[in-house]
């Protein structure tokens, strides 16, 4: 059958309110997870990592969440601001020696005024 | 801030021609990775690459891909004989340690069209 391209979920947020971006893993092995912003014509730009061993990982304006029970991922972003509009993408390493990240298909952001 | 150089931005090719994309990764990292990313699909791991040589590398790095460190600061991706179903944008990222437990960084990616 024909290849179809992913189709992005959105999520529209207020400028100023606080957004939530979820992500669901499959590999229960996973032991590290990163989340990246991509806009437009750039490659992924590196927001916030968390380790297994972790629940939650605070840093500017952004703060992950890791439930393992249940393999989700989230991503809050305070206080959104225009600059924040791009698709945010978790990834994870599998661990076991693994060098490669397993990208999730993204969520784009769009900030509305 | 350092960041992943890639050049060029937009590369065009012939089917069946050879294609090297370049990178220059950061300058003290020690991982170095090739990732792809088709039109409107997920990231996709390539290969990694660590002390001269390959670390790990995906189904999808078959025989028609290699990589190089040829210098100091470069790290390249070559095609060798390009398929239509190549086209997609390559991402090249960098690591200080292995990407097990270190955030790679990503340059701003080569798209490659195949004609």
């Amino acid at each position: 059958g024909e290849s179809v391209g992913l189709h992005l979920p959105t999520l529209s947020v207020q400028e100023g309110d606080n957004s939530i971006i979820n992500c669901a893993y499959s590999n229960s092995a996973s032991d590290y997870f990163i989340w990246y912003k991509q806009e437009s014509g750039k490659g992924p730009q590196f927001i916030i990592d968390i380790r297994s061993n972790m629940d939650k990982r605070q840093g500017q304006r952004v703060t992950v969440l890791l439930n393992k029970t249940v393999k989700h991922l989230s991503l809050q972003i305070a206080a959104t601001q225009p600059g924040d509009s791009a698709v945010y993408f978790c990834a994870e390493n599998i661990g076991g020696g693994a060098d490669g990240l397993t990208f999730g298909k993204g969520t784009h952001l769009i900030i509305q005024p | 801030e350092p960041e992943v150089t890639q050049t060029p931005s937009h590369q065009v090719t012939q089917m069946g021609q050879e294609v090297i994309l370049r990178c220059v990764p950061i300058s003290n990292h020690l991982y170095f990775y090739w990732y792809r990313q088709i039109l409107g699909q997920k990231v996709e791991f390539l290969v990694s690459f660590y002390n001269n040589e390959i670390s790990e590398k995906s189904e999808i790095f078959d025989d028609q891909f290699s990589v190089e460190r040829p210098d100091g600061s470069n790290f390249t991706l070559k095609i060798r004989s390009t398929k239509l179903e190549d086209s997609a944008m390559y991402f090249c990222a960098s690591s200080i340690y292995r990407g097990s437990n270190q955030p790679q960084h990503f340059g701003d990616g080569t798209r490659l069209s195949i004609l």
